[in-house]
Protein backbone atom coordinates (compact mmCIF):
# COMPACT_ATOMS: atom_id res chain seq x y z
CA UNK A 1 0.00 0.00 0.00
CA UNK A 2 0.83 3.31 -0.88
CA UNK A 3 -0.56 4.74 2.57
CA UNK A 4 1.03 7.37 4.43
CA UNK A 5 1.23 6.38 8.33
CA UNK A 6 1.81 9.24 10.84
CA UNK A 7 3.70 9.34 13.98
CA UNK A 8 3.03 9.49 16.64
CA UNK A 9 -0.65 8.52 17.01
CA UNK A 10 -1.67 10.73 19.62
CA UNK A 11 -0.37 13.80 20.83
CA UNK A 12 -0.69 16.12 24.24
CA UNK A 13 0.55 19.75 24.58
CA UNK A 14 0.06 22.69 26.25
CA UNK A 15 -0.94 26.51 24.73
CA UNK A 16 2.02 27.83 23.34
CA UNK A 17 4.12 24.33 22.84
CA UNK A 18 5.08 23.41 19.04
CA UNK A 19 3.37 20.51 18.24
CA UNK A 20 5.15 17.88 15.44
CA UNK A 21 4.01 14.89 13.43
CA UNK A 22 5.58 12.60 11.01
CA UNK A 23 4.71 10.88 8.00
CA UNK A 24 6.32 8.34 6.00
CA UNK A 25 4.57 6.70 2.98
CA UNK A 26 6.46 3.74 1.04
CA UNK A 27 6.26 4.76 -2.91
CA UNK A 28 7.45 7.93 -5.22
CA UNK A 29 4.86 10.39 -4.52
CA UNK A 30 4.25 13.62 -6.59
CA UNK A 31 3.19 15.58 -3.95
CA UNK A 32 2.50 15.52 -0.23
CA UNK A 33 -0.38 16.77 1.85
CA UNK A 34 -1.65 17.89 5.09
CA UNK A 35 -4.76 17.90 6.29
CA UNK A 36 -6.75 18.85 9.84
CA UNK A 37 -9.99 17.52 10.46
CA UNK A 38 -12.34 19.07 13.83
CA UNK A 39 -13.96 15.62 15.46
CA UNK A 40 -16.43 14.81 13.43
CA UNK A 41 -16.37 17.37 10.33
CA UNK A 42 -14.78 16.81 7.16
CA UNK A 43 -11.06 17.32 6.33
CA UNK A 44 -9.62 20.74 5.50
CA UNK A 45 -6.65 21.06 3.23
CA UNK A 46 -3.53 23.04 5.33
CA UNK A 47 -0.59 22.35 2.92
CA UNK A 48 0.79 20.87 -0.25
CA UNK A 49 4.53 20.76 -0.48
CA UNK A 50 5.88 18.95 -3.75
CA UNK A 51 8.47 16.25 -4.40
CA UNK A 52 11.16 18.48 -5.50
CA UNK A 53 10.51 21.06 -2.92
CA UNK A 54 11.86 20.47 0.66
CA UNK A 55 10.06 23.14 3.32
CA UNK A 56 7.26 25.04 3.09
CA UNK A 57 5.87 27.52 5.35
CA UNK A 58 2.11 28.70 5.71
CA UNK A 59 1.21 30.75 8.63
CA UNK A 60 2.54 28.85 11.99
CA UNK A 61 3.06 25.82 9.74
CA UNK A 62 6.07 24.37 8.47
CA UNK A 63 6.47 21.31 6.33
CA UNK A 64 9.33 19.63 5.07
CA UNK A 65 9.48 16.61 3.13
CA UNK A 66 12.53 14.21 2.54
CA UNK A 67 12.17 11.70 -0.53
CA UNK A 68 15.42 9.98 0.34
CA UNK A 69 13.86 8.79 3.23
CA UNK A 70 9.95 9.03 2.37
CA UNK A 71 8.87 11.17 5.14
CA UNK A 72 7.38 14.22 5.82
CA UNK A 73 6.92 16.33 9.18
CA UNK A 74 4.52 19.28 10.33
CA UNK A 75 5.63 21.66 12.95
CA UNK A 76 2.82 24.02 14.07
CA UNK A 77 4.28 26.49 16.06
CA UNK A 78 3.04 28.40 19.27
CA UNK A 79 0.13 26.21 19.48
CA UNK A 80 -3.31 26.98 20.63
CA UNK A 81 -6.16 25.19 21.94
CA UNK A 82 -8.01 25.41 18.46
CA UNK A 83 -5.12 23.61 16.70
CA UNK A 84 -6.55 20.88 18.30
CA UNK A 85 -7.73 18.43 15.54
CA UNK A 86 -7.09 15.12 13.83
CA UNK A 87 -4.20 15.76 11.25
CA UNK A 88 -3.45 13.79 8.46
CA UNK A 89 -0.88 13.47 5.78
CA UNK A 90 -1.60 12.37 2.33
CA UNK A 91 0.34 11.69 -0.52
CA UNK A 92 -1.01 12.32 -3.84
CA UNK A 93 -0.29 10.12 -7.24
CA UNK A 94 0.95 11.59 -10.11
CA UNK A 95 -2.40 11.55 -12.22
CA UNK A 96 -4.39 13.42 -9.38
CA UNK A 97 -6.36 10.35 -9.55
CA UNK A 98 -5.53 8.99 -5.98
CA UNK A 99 -4.39 10.37 -2.59
CA UNK A 100 -3.74 7.76 -0.29
CA UNK A 101 -4.34 8.41 3.88
CA UNK A 102 -2.59 7.14 6.55
CA UNK A 103 -4.81 7.39 10.11
CA UNK A 104 -3.84 10.61 11.37
CA UNK A 105 -2.29 12.20 14.59
CA UNK A 106 -4.65 13.24 16.82
CA UNK A 107 -3.31 16.18 18.59
CA UNK A 108 -4.83 17.81 22.32
CA UNK A 109 -3.75 21.54 23.01
CA UNK A 110 -3.90 21.88 26.49
CA UNK A 111 -5.37 25.55 27.49
CA UNK B 1 -15.04 29.94 -1.65
CA UNK B 2 -14.49 26.09 -2.73
CA UNK B 3 -17.59 24.13 -1.89
CA UNK B 4 -18.27 20.02 -1.70
CA UNK B 5 -21.91 19.58 -0.19
CA UNK B 6 -23.06 16.12 0.98
CA UNK B 7 -26.91 15.80 1.21
CA UNK B 8 -27.35 14.45 4.85
CA UNK B 9 -25.23 14.79 7.83
CA UNK B 10 -26.41 12.08 9.70
CA UNK B 11 -28.79 8.58 8.37
CA UNK B 12 -30.23 6.09 10.24
CA UNK B 13 -31.33 3.19 7.97
CA UNK B 14 -32.00 -0.33 8.02
CA UNK B 15 -30.10 -3.34 7.12
CA UNK B 16 -31.19 -4.28 3.46
CA UNK B 17 -32.17 -1.21 2.88
CA UNK B 18 -30.75 1.06 -0.43
CA UNK B 19 -28.91 3.95 0.61
CA UNK B 20 -28.37 6.97 -1.91
CA UNK B 21 -25.56 9.25 -0.54
CA UNK B 22 -25.31 12.45 -2.67
CA UNK B 23 -22.09 14.48 -3.37
CA UNK B 24 -21.73 18.29 -5.29
CA UNK B 25 -19.06 20.35 -5.85
CA UNK B 26 -19.11 24.16 -7.53
CA UNK B 27 -15.24 23.68 -8.71
CA UNK B 28 -15.74 22.11 -12.18
CA UNK B 29 -13.42 19.64 -10.92
CA UNK B 30 -13.09 16.25 -12.84
CA UNK B 31 -12.05 14.17 -10.06
CA UNK B 32 -14.19 13.10 -7.37
CA UNK B 33 -14.03 10.54 -4.50
CA UNK B 34 -16.43 8.79 -2.19
CA UNK B 35 -14.21 7.59 1.12
CA UNK B 36 -15.23 5.47 4.65
CA UNK B 37 -13.54 7.03 7.63
CA UNK B 38 -13.16 4.37 10.48
CA UNK B 39 -11.73 4.86 13.49
CA UNK B 40 -8.37 3.48 13.88
CA UNK B 41 -8.46 2.85 9.95
CA UNK B 42 -7.82 6.08 8.53
CA UNK B 43 -9.71 7.03 5.46
CA UNK B 44 -10.58 4.36 2.79
CA UNK B 45 -11.42 5.10 -0.93
CA UNK B 46 -14.26 3.41 -2.25
CA UNK B 47 -14.51 4.58 -5.50
CA UNK B 48 -13.38 7.21 -7.78
CA UNK B 49 -14.53 9.36 -10.75
CA UNK B 50 -12.03 10.96 -12.99
CA UNK B 51 -14.51 12.15 -15.34
CA UNK B 52 -18.63 12.20 -15.99
CA UNK B 53 -19.74 8.25 -16.13
CA UNK B 54 -16.25 7.59 -15.64
CA UNK B 55 -15.42 5.42 -12.95
CA UNK B 56 -12.51 3.16 -11.06
CA UNK B 57 -12.92 1.05 -7.81
CA UNK B 58 -10.89 2.07 -4.63
CA UNK B 59 -9.61 0.02 -2.43
CA UNK B 60 -13.21 -1.13 -0.92
CA UNK B 61 -15.51 -1.27 -3.52
CA UNK B 62 -17.32 -4.31 -2.36
CA UNK B 63 -21.54 -3.45 -1.07
CA UNK B 64 -20.71 0.02 -2.84
CA UNK B 65 -21.66 1.53 -6.84
CA UNK B 66 -21.25 5.10 -7.56
CA UNK B 67 -23.08 7.06 -10.12
CA UNK B 68 -21.64 10.44 -12.40
CA UNK B 69 -24.04 11.30 -14.72
CA UNK B 70 -23.03 14.93 -14.03
CA UNK B 71 -19.56 16.63 -13.63
CA UNK B 72 -20.83 18.46 -10.69
CA UNK B 73 -22.41 15.18 -8.92
CA UNK B 74 -20.93 12.16 -7.53
CA UNK B 75 -23.81 9.58 -5.67
CA UNK B 76 -22.68 6.54 -3.90
CA UNK B 77 -25.08 3.73 -3.48
CA UNK B 78 -25.18 1.05 -0.71
CA UNK B 79 -27.40 -1.56 -2.95
CA UNK B 80 -28.13 -3.46 0.31
CA UNK B 81 -26.93 -1.84 3.35
CA UNK B 82 -25.16 -3.85 6.34
CA UNK B 83 -24.21 -3.28 9.83
CA UNK B 84 -20.95 -2.99 8.74
CA UNK B 85 -21.62 -0.37 6.43
CA UNK B 86 -22.09 1.76 9.37
CA UNK B 87 -19.24 4.78 8.94
CA UNK B 88 -18.81 8.00 8.49
CA UNK B 89 -18.60 8.72 4.40
CA UNK B 90 -16.44 11.32 3.05
CA UNK B 91 -16.63 13.43 -0.27
CA UNK B 92 -13.72 15.13 -1.93
CA UNK B 93 -13.27 16.43 -5.08
CA UNK B 94 -9.93 17.52 -6.26
CA UNK B 95 -7.52 19.13 -9.06
CA UNK B 96 -4.47 19.05 -6.94
CA UNK B 97 -5.94 19.36 -3.69
CA UNK B 98 -8.98 17.91 -2.31
CA UNK B 99 -11.83 19.87 -0.82
CA UNK B 100 -13.69 17.61 1.66
CA UNK B 101 -17.33 17.67 1.99
CA UNK B 102 -18.67 17.50 5.71
CA UNK B 103 -19.48 13.94 5.86
CA UNK B 104 -22.10 11.59 6.69
CA UNK B 105 -22.61 9.98 9.31
CA UNK B 106 -24.66 6.69 8.22
CA UNK B 107 -26.46 4.26 11.09
CA UNK B 108 -27.20 1.09 10.06
CA UNK B 109 -29.71 -0.91 12.46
Amino acid sequence: SQQGEEDPQALSIQEGENATMNCSYKTSINNLQWYRQNSGRGLVHLILIRSNEREKHSGRLRVTLDTSKKSSSLLITASRAADTASYFCATGSYNFNKFYFGSGTKLNVKP
Amino acid sequence: DVKVTQSSRYLVKRTGEKVFLECVQDMDHENMFWYRQDPGLGLRLIYFSYDVKMKEKGDIPEGYSVSREKKERFSLILESASTNQTSMYLCASSFETQYFGPGTRLLVL
